[in-house]
């Protein structure tokens, strides 16, 4: 069956970047599309951006010029890199599998930025 | 970008009853709306997808509709289990937009 996982630092400096691993497996990452979404404590769900299954990219307009995401189909993961993080990026962090919504989804990883 | 706006934001609902919640799109999605539900220890469940389709295993009280910039979701009768939050999602252009969320709650 189709899964996927975050993982990565519960704890990130502020100024520093933020580095997060999805790892699926039951799905090619040749043939599907993973996105990374975001919620802070007590908050709504943004979308962040999306490694396409050809492995173009789509980001979020907002968090743009500080968010990279890219992928190693050999070891089945997806890569979130966040430069320049600030308090307001503390969140939970999910992948998820990515058509026109997104239909399977990780169980998230809780990140928080703090000195 | 498309902001999505959702209605209400909670929702106070009894056992039983029938409900409905709103999600209004700043210019027409041409149906491409999903919702969601998140129950509180964070897990996030698909339940529809283009408007009206239902996910595999969602239980059939669970419908949506809507068309250009106004849709709904509808528990026709509430279960337990369906107290949790609730969120549509838009596609447009390789970008997608959640509303704010509906926390249904059980009066």
């Amino acid at each position: 069956q189709v899964q996927l996982k975050e993982s990565g630092p519960g704890l990130v400096q502020p100024s520093q970047t933020l580095s997060l691993t999805c790892t699926v497996s039951g799905l090619s990452l040749t043939s599907n599309s993973v996105s990374w979404i975001r919620q802070p404590p007590g908050k709504g769900l943004e979308w962040m951006g999306v490694i396409w299954s050809n492995g173009g990219t789509d980001y979020n307009s907002a968090i743009k010029s500080r968010l990279s995401i890219s992928r190693d189909t050999s070891k089945s993961q997806v890569f979130l890199k966040m430069n320049s993080l600030q308090t307001e990026d503390t969140a939970m962090y999910f992948c998820a599998r990515t058509e026109l919504g997104f239909d399977y989804w990780g169980q998230g990883v809780m990140v928080t930025v703090s000195s | 970008d498309i902001q999505m706006t959702q209605t209400p934001s909670s929702m106070p609902a009894s056992l039983g009853e029938r409900v409905t919640i709103s999600c209004r799109a700043s210019q027409g999605i041409s149906n491409y709306l999903n919702w969601y539900q998140q129950k509180p220890d964070g897990t996030i469940k698909p339940l529809i997808y283009y408007t009206s389709n239902l996910q595999s295993g969602v239980p059939s009280r669970f419908s949506g509709s809507g068309s250009g910039t106004d849709y709904s979701l509808t528990i026709s009768s509430l279960e337990p289990e369906d107290f949790a939050m609730y969120y549509c999602q838009q596609y447009d252009s390789s970008t997608w937009t959640f509303g704010g969320g509906t926390k249904l709650e059980l009066k």
